[in-house]
């Protein structure tokens, strides 16, 4: 079975803290993602990769950056933490699109961030 | 812009009822998928689709290409079907949410 695996499952910082958020996939997927969802608006991408060292911004990058080292881990990284970061996070990956075993996501248990 | 538009957002339902939950989509895509999640956040896949219809014991998923539509029936309710349901399609390297329907089955 494919795992993806979130480190933190509840966390609390405080304003200005740098967070970090690890993801792990066990399944060699290209593409991993990041998504924040928030009552009423679904989830919303932050970023996503390809591959290992390449990323792109999603729809709300803004006060997020990402890390991807190597292909089975994606961190995301909060420079400074604002109250309006609170939110649960959710990683994800999949193979590449061209792939038709790419239509499959699957998805970490995801991170429940407060920012106080 | 919502790619992806889902109705309704809450849904009430009495054990037993039959319930549907719609979808729309305007992109073009691989596959749709029929999305569950329980409080506490995990995700799980229920049915990815590219063409007609599927069916897993209570919970049936069709899709019309032409029209861009897809509905989840869950038949005979039951309240451990109470979660959020999110329909999400494949188009090209990205997938699409929307912002899910909330089901709650009441004994």
């Amino acid at each position: 079975d494919v795992k993806v695996t979130q480190s933190s499952r509840y966390l609390v910082k405080r304003t200005g803290e740098k967070v970090f958020l690890e993801c792990v996939q066990d399944m060699d997927h290209e593409n991993m993602f990041w998504y924040r969802q928030d009552p009423g608006l679904g989830l919303r991408l932050i970023y996503f990769s390809y591959d290992v060292k390449m990323k792109e911004k999603g729809d709300i990058p803004e006060g997020y950056s990402v890390s991807r080292e190597k292909k089975e881990r994606f961190s995301l990284i909060l420079e400074s933490a604002s109250t309006n970061q609170t939110s649960m996070y959710l990683c994800a990956s999949s193979l590449p699109g061209g792939d038709p075993s790419g239509n499959t996501i699957y998805f970490g248990e995801g991170s429940w961030l407060t920012v106080v | 812009k919502n790619e992806v538009e889902q109705s309704p957002q809450n849904l009430t339902a009495q054990e037993g009822e039959f319930i549907t939950i719609n979808c729309s989509y305007s992109v073009g895509i691989s596959a749709l998928h029929w999305l569950q999640q329980h409080p506490g956040g995990g995700i799980v896949s229920l049915f990815m689709l590219s063409s007609g219809k599927k069916k897993h014991g209570r919970l049936i998923a069709t899709i019309n290409i032409q029209e861009k539509h897809s509905s989840l029936h869950i038949t005979a309710s039951h309240p451990r079907d109470s979660a959020v349901y999110i329909c999400a399609v494949k188009g090209g390297n990205q997938f699409y949410f929307g912002t899910g329907t909330s089901l709650t089955v009441i004994p």
